[in-house]
C-alpha cells in the first residue's frame, strides 16, 4: 500500500462547478499537508500549505485536512478553465529537514 | 526572478551514454533535490541534498549521481543511460524545513 493515494482521473467539470480533489494516506507521522498545482509540460508549483487538521482558505482554493481520517481535500469554487491542470498533494513530518510524499496527482480539465 | 534553471530542456540521449542535467537556484536554499515523474507514478525522489557539500539517496537512486559544490548548483549525472531512464526530470529545492519545494521547469530526457 502506498504511503499517498491519489485518484489520478481524469476529471472533467463544467465552468463554474465546485471541484473537490482528495487524497488518503497512511502515516499518521504526516503534520504538514500541501496541494501543488502542474500545467501540461510545467514543473509542479506550490498552492496551498496547511498544518495538522483545519481547513485554509485562499480565494477559490480551500484546503481541508481531517487527521482523524487521514484525508485531506481542495476544493475549487468557481472552477475557471485556467484551472485545469494536474494537481498533486504532498505532505510530511514534523521536526527539522522531513522528506515530502507526493500523490501520484489529479488531473481536472474545466469545461467552458 | 528566475528561482530555478534547468537545462537542457529536452535530449534525445542513445543508451550507454553518459549525460548531466544541470540545476541551478538564485534563492539561496539550502536544500535541493532531483525527482522523475513517470505516468502513473508520480514524482520519486532520486538524490538530495541538505546543505552544499552533502548529499543522500531518495527513492529510486541507481544510475544516477549527484555533487553539491555550491549553494546554487546540483547536477545529476546519468553515467550510462538506459532506456527505463527514459523521464521527465525535475529539480527542487527548499529552506531547511523542506516542506515548501520550489521546482525548475524540467528537463524531458529520452534515452534510446
Amino acid at each position: 500500500q502506498k504511503e499517498v493515494e491519489q485518484d489520478p482521473g481524469p476529471l472533467s467539470v463544467p465552468e463554474g462547478a465546485i471541484v473537490s480533489l482528495n487524497c488518503t494516506y497512511s502515516n499518521s507521522a504526516f503534520q504538514y499537508f500541501m496541494w501543488y498545482r502542474q500545467y501540461s509540460r510545467k514543473g509542479p508549483e506550490l498552492l496551498m500549505y496547511t498544518y495538522s487538521s483545519g481547513n485554509k482558505e485562499d480565494g477559490r482554493f480551500t484546503a481541508q485536512v481531517d487527521k482523524s481520517s487521514k484525508y485531506i481535500s481542495l476544493f475549487i469554487r468557481d472552477s475557471q478553465p485556467s484551472d485545469s491542470a494536474t494537481y498533486l498533494c504532498a505532505m510530511s513530518g514534523s521536526g527539522g529537514y522531513q522528506k515530502v510524499t507526493f500523490g501520484i496527482g489529479t488531473k481536472l480539465q474545466v469545461i467552458p | 526572478t528566475a528561482g530555478i534553471t534547468q537545462a537542457p530542456t529536452s535530449q534525445i540521449l542513445a543508451a550507454g551514454r553518459s549525460m548531466t542535467l544541470r540545476c541551478t537556484q538564485d534563492m539561496r536554499h539550502n536544500a535541493m533535490y532531483w525527482y522523475r515523474q513517470d505516468l502513473g507514478l508520480g514524482l520519486r525522489l532520486i538524490h538530495y541534498s541538505n546543505t552544499a557539500g552533502t548529499t543522500g539517496k531518495g527513492e529510486v537512486p541507481d544510475g544516477y549521481s549527484v555533487s553539491r559544490a555550491n549553494t546554487d548548483d546540483f547536477p545529476l549525472t546519468l553515467a550510462s543511460a538506459v532506456p527505463s531512464q527514459t523521464s521527465v526530470y525535475f529539480c527542487a529545492s527548499s529552506d531547511s524545513r523542506g516542506r515548501e519545494q520550489f521546482f525548475g521547469p524540467g528537463t524531458r530526457l529520452t534515452v534510446l
